[in-house]
């Protein structure tokens, strides 16, 4: 079984520049999340979908993050403009659909993408 | 809201030592508990997780986690440490109700000598 691919590795940008990342997940996975994982700290929930639709975007800074799952299967999180803060490792994961017979919680992550911010 | 704490910053063992790592956690309701495991260079993934039951768990590689629901507390154990144990090791939670996302703790970076 495939894992959850994230594209691309690593990504090296100034700041007030754009960047996009892309994530397919786990064949079949309604749930999709996007988390940024700071250096030292664990990974923060940005936003979560369940199949096109946004879940929970609460953490999300809209002014410049944006994401989306068009049709449900692979997603984009943009970052623009990007800050210095905004390094990091940007995580996708995928699950069975939360609340389906299903689900066991569990996470299925991919290898993430590495942002530096200059 | 939720929050996950966990004690210990990093960690150094020598190979066959015994192993516990603290995670207390945040939250009044029924909770999901989770550890996840990044070894170097890889990616997340599941040690163990802790929904409902026999509030001692086990997991991969010989890890196990009690879940003491009074001191809030989902602590990792593993009798002998090998080399390959090296990693960063995170707490997780989430609420018992499924479709909230894992909060995370800010992970434990264990080194183990051989």
């Amino acid at each position: 079984e495939a894992g959850v691919a994230q594209s691309p590795r690593y990504k090296i940008i100034e700041k007030r520049q754009s960047v996009a990342f892309w994530c397919n997940p786990i064949s079949g996975h309604a749930t999709l999340y996007w988390y940024q994982q700071i250096l030292g700290q664990g990974p923060k929930l940005l936003i979560q979908f369940q199949n096109n639709g946004v879940v929970d975007d609460s953490q999300l800074p809209k002014d410049r993050f944006s994401a989306e799952r068009l049709k449900g299967v692979d997603s984009t999180l943009k970052i623009q403009p990007a800050k210095l803060e905004d390094s990091a490792v940007y995580l996708c994961a995928s699950s069975t659909r939360t609340g389906s017979v299903t689900y066991t919680g569990e996470l299925f992550f991919g290898e993430g993408s590495r942002l530096t911010v200059l | 809201a939720q929050s996950v704490s966990q004690h210990n910053h990093h960690v150094i063992l020598s190979e066959a030592a015994s192993l516990e790592l603290g995670c207390n956690y945040s939250y009044g309701g029924t909770v999901n508990l989770f550890w996840y495991v990044q070894y170097p260079g890889q990616h997340l993934q599941l040690l163990l997780k802790y929904f409902s039951g026999d509030p001692l768990v086990k997991g991969i590689k010989g890890f196990e986690a009690e879940f003491i629901k009074s001191k809030f507390s989902f602590n990792l154990r593993k009798p002998s440490v090998q080399w390959s144990d090296t990693a960063e090791y995170f707490c997780a939670v989430n609420a018992g109700q499924a479709g909230t996302a894992l909060i995370f703790g800010k992970g434990t970076t264990l080194s183990v000598s051989s």
